[in-house]
């Protein structure tokens, strides 16, 4: 996953309106994409995955969609709470060619909700 | 909680100081990673064990040295290190490498600062 820019991407929204984040990734081969969100002082977590093969996957409040003919990842949540303030990041998995793979981390987007 | 168990959580030290990081996983995981975490960047892969054997080292600086003891401990052994060395440093770990779901747990970090 990358980012374009210099700057980590910020998004503000209002508590209870819904969150769209997006993430560009550049492997044609990547098979496997994953959300993570990081709040400050802590490491990433999990929020969803989808694999290739599919292009929308639901969880619980988070919906992420994938488009593989523009290599375009988005995780959209549904009526933000503070509590989603934080960075998130999208990783790609994507073959090394010698048959492992290798993740591919996006610099992220600071999403700011505002009570 | 995670289960995966980072110490320190804050070092401050100098360019001569030789320290150690330690990275401790409760999830009975055979692979454990260490990741680079610079302000605005991607999340960079340093290294990676399976089952206690180093598999991955990517072209990282050798005044950062892994030791994995067994499949629950990592640590990470520094010295001469350079200001920008500086960055939040993560410990993950996996039931299998580079999973094929959304299985790494990430520690909270030690964030490193080189003065």
């Amino acid at each position: 996953g990358e980012s374009v820019g210099l700057h980590l991407p910020t998004l503000s929204v209002q508590e209870g309106d819904n969150s769209i984040i997006n993430c560009a990734y550049s492997n044609s081969a990547s098979d496997y994409f994953i959300w993570y969100k990081q709040e400050s002082g802590k490491g990433p977590q999990f929020i969803i995955d989808i694999r290739s093969n599919m292009d929308k996957r639901q969880g619980q409040r988070v919906t992420v969609l994938l488009n593989k003919t523009v290599k375009h990842l988005s995780l959209q949540i549904a009526a933000t709470q503070p509590g989603d303030s934080a960075v998130y990041f999208c990783a790609d998995r994507s073959p090394t060619g010698a048959g492992s793979y290798q993740l591919t981390f996006g610099k992220g987007t600071k999403l700011s909700v505002i009570p | 909680e995670t289960g995966v168990t980072q110490t320190p959580r804050h070092l401050v030290m100098g360019m001569t100081n030789k320290k150690s990081l330690k990275c401790e996983q409760h999830l009975g995981h055979n692979a454990m990673y260490w990741y680079k975490q610079s302000a605005k960047k991607p999340l960079e892969l340093m290294f990676v064990y399976n089952f206690k054997e180093q598999t991955e080292n990517n072209s990282v600086p050798s005044r950062f040295s892994p030791e994995c003891p067994n499949s629950s401990h990592l640590f990470l052994h520094l010295h001469t290190l350079q200001p920008e060395d500086s960055a939040l440093y993560l410990c993950a770990s996996s039931q299998v490498m580079i999973p094929s779901s959304h299985e790494q747990f990430f520690g909270p970090g030690t964030r490193l600062t080189v003065l």
